[in-house]
């Protein structure tokens, strides 16, 4: 079994639609979650982090971890064709900084 | 703040030939990494260092890669010679003591022909 799993897409929604992002993980020992988006050709951007368990919010990004279940989402509101990209989450735990990463979803938001 | 620096950018090679990376992380922070993603993969990491000491090099393919970090800050990694399959991005990251989350450059795009 895979530490991280994360479904690949591809995901395609029009402009306008909340978008639902996910990842499963089976190492309960993970305590800060992590989602990069990568668009093609560029370096993965870190677009935020959680620690432990709840709910961020940036802006049009909220992200949740569920630990009982280990389950962390991402969703995207008002969703726009520049989100369009590749979603990847990743996970560490502490102290060793090791991380490990889903296989990420590919988006498309059509106009 | 300024991000994660690597070159070059893109790199074209035939194979058998070498290849170098340069890496340099953003300020202050002591860990660096190197990961290889694979189109359609995420990033798998090659090398993690600590300042310049080597912390796991346990997936590095150490009978062509090397990696150095002289002086605890820039990085070098070096692959000699190249195969078919080393066609990747070469993605070098670097973390703060304690806060994991990983800030990643821009990457280099290989492609070994």
């Amino acid at each position: 079994q895979k530490e991280v799993e994360q479904d690949p897409g591809p995901l395609s929604v029009p402009e306008g639609a909340i978008v639902s992002l996910n990842c499963t993980y089976s190492n309960s020992a993970f305590q800060y979650f992590m989602w990069y988006r990568q668009y093609s050709r560029k370096g993965p951007e870190l677009l935020m982090y959680t620690y432990s368990s709840g709910n961020k919010e940036d802006g049009r990004f909220t992200a949740q971890v569920d630990k009982s279940s280990k389950y962390i989402s991402l969703f995207i509101r008002d969703s726009q064709p520049s989100d369009s990209a590749t979603y990847l989450c990743a996970m560490s735990t502490p102290p060793g900084n090791q991380f490990y990463f889903g296989t990420g979803t590919s988006l498309t938001v059509i106009p | 703040e300024a991000g994660v620096a690597q070159s070059p950018r893109y790199k074209i090679i035939e194979k058998r030939q070498s290849v170098a990376f340069w890496c340099n992380p953003i300020s202050g922070h002591a860990t660096l990494y190197w990961y290889q993603q694979i189109l359609g993969q995420g990033p798998k990491l090659l090398i993690q260092f600590q300042n310049n000491g080597v912390v796991d090099d346990s997936q590095l393919p150490k009978d062509r890669f090397s990696a150095e970090r002289l002086k605890g800050v820039d990085s070098t990694l070096k692959i000699q010679p190249a195969k078919l399959e080393d066609s990747a991005v070469y993605l070098c990251a670097s973390s703060l003591d304690g806060l994991p989350v990983l800030f990643f450059g821009p990457g280099t795009r290989l492609t070994v022909l």
